[in-house]
């Protein structure tokens, strides 16, 4: 597609439930990357791919949260046992190189 | 690792003048890039303006322009003429090797009809 297309836009999640992101990349990017930008503050680093192989997952920040791009195009990002402190959007971005394009991202609220 | 700091949380700027953002970044790379990015409320982070650290020319984008100090790791952002389109959060960002980038907490720019 033209852009980075992320969904679902808004999700409400009671604390405990599992939740699942997905990310749409532009057609042809090689790399694919998750964010999580609390509310207030920048985007900080999750995960990275390349193709299919998650090459960078150092900034998942629990074994609750897990990515997957099993065919090197569409990722889901996927949060076990959801907790208030996940709370955020998330954002997804591809790229050839450093030209870099954002997804609109998807706000995730734990009630 | 890499910090990216932006110290001024929120400026205003009447409507077609003038305003810098200011950026400082810590590094031990050598060959890196610098973004700018602007995040209107609809949450898309827009591409703004690139620099390469290893290009002494500053890059330009029509209204919008870059002082990149290299020994002072310092890099702001000029926006000229500014228009109310340009109300919006405004990232400082860095990235070099894995193509990860690290972000500043931001700046929120007002301009001022």
């Amino acid at each position: 597609g033209a852009g980075v297309s992320q969904s679902p836009r808004y999700k409400v999640a009671k604390r405990g439930q599992d939740v699942a992101l997905r990310c749409d990349p532009i057609s042809g990017h090689v790399s694919l990357f998750w964010y999580q930008q609390a509310l207030g503050q920048g985007p900080e680093f999750l995960t990275y791919f390349q193709n299919e192989a998650q090459l960078d997952k150092s900034g998942l920040p629990s074994d609750r949260f897990f990515a997957e791009r099993p065919e090197g195009s569409v990722s889901t990002l996927k949060i076990q046992r959801t907790q208030q402190e996940d709370s955020a959007v998330y954002l997804c971005a591809s790229s050839n190189g450093w030209g870099y394009t954002f997804g609109s991202g998807t706000r995730l609220t734990v009630v | 690792a890499q910090t990216v700091t932006q110290s001024q949380p929120e400026m205003s700027v009447q409507e077609a003048e003038t305003v810098t953002l200011s950026c400082t970044y810590d590094t031990s790379e050598s060959n890196y890039y610098l973004f700018w990015y602007k995040q209107p409320p609809s949450r898309q982070m827009i591409l703004v303006i690139r620099q390469e650290a290893y290009k002494q020319q500053n890059a330009t984008e029509n209204r919008f322009s870059v002082n990149f100090q290299k020994a002072a790791k310092s890099f702001s952002l000029k926006i000229s003429d500014s228009q109310l389109g340009d109300t919006a959060m405004y990232f400082c960002a860095f990235g070099a090797g894995s193509y990860q980038l690290t972000f500043g907490k931001g700046t929120k720019l007002s301009v001022i009809p």
